[in-house]
């Protein structure tokens, strides 16, 4: 039973260039949720996927944007990137939507994506 | 807006030792998750041990084990006999219940050291 794989495991690009990662969910998941983790600090969330629609977001700007295909895999697209923009970018998945009890998302190994 | 506090930046521990690992949270929500997540330096987030604002007995798991102290507003994270592999990051995070979001909020983490 695969996990949450994520792709690339590492990236670097330079200012002003567009990147997308890669998520694809736990077998069974539906529901693909992302995550920007800065050094040294806590993940952030970015913003949430269920039946191809966005139905939560974070607070990051427009330059972050998403997509969820039928198979329920995710991209994740950064344009006009920043150096701030250096971290790891985390993917989570699980099944449905409603979130109760310790029913709980499961993560992957995540993008280390560096700005140059 | 929900809030978690981990004020301590690392932790030492000896091997078969007990650790206790604090967080604090602040939400006005009623209906709320409290996790706790492992991250090796690997990157990835393993899921630890969840408590539910309503549930009155604190949340065990194997080794783990939760303190709530739901009018104090922490959720410290308890680990017995400590292991080696104990040695990563901890993070704590709330989320908000019954509303079909999956957001989950995060703390800066402790950073856990086990020695032999």
């Amino acid at each position: 039973d695969a996990g949450v794989t994520q792709s690339p495991t590492h990236l670097i690009k330079t200012r002003g260039q567009q990147v997308t990662l890669r998520c694809s969910p736990k077998s069974g998941h539906d529901t693909v949720s992302w995550y920007q983790q800065a050094l040294g600090q806590g993940p952030q969330f970015i913003f949430q996927y269920y039946e191809e629609e966005e139905r939560q977001r974070g607070n990051f700007p427009d330059r972050f944007s998403g997509h969820q295909f039928p198979n329920y895999s995710s991209e994740l697209n950064v344009n006009a990137l920043l150096l701030g923009d250096s971290a790891l970018y985390l993917c989570a998945s699980r099944l449905g939507l409603a979130g109760e009890g310790g029913e709980t998302q499961y993560f992957g190994p995540g993008t280390r994506l560096l700005v140059l | 807006a929900q809030k978690i506090t981990q004020t301590q930046p690392g932790m030492f521990v000896q091997e078969k030792e007990a650790v206790t690992l604090d967080c604090t949270y602040d939400t006005s929500d009623q209906s709320y998750g409290l996790f706790w997540y492992k991250q090796p330096s690997s990157g990835e987030m393993i899921f630890l041990i969840y408590q539910g604002s309503y549930d009155e007995q604190n949340a065990t798991e194997g080794r783990y084990s939760l303190n709530f102290q739901k009018a104090r507003k922490s959720a410290n994270l308890v680990i017995s006999a400590s292991q080696l592999g104990d040695s990563a990051m901890y993070f704590c995070a709330m989320r908000e219940e019954n509303t079909g979001f999956q957001k989950l909020v995060f703390g800066t983490g402790t950073r856990l050291l086990v020695s032999p």
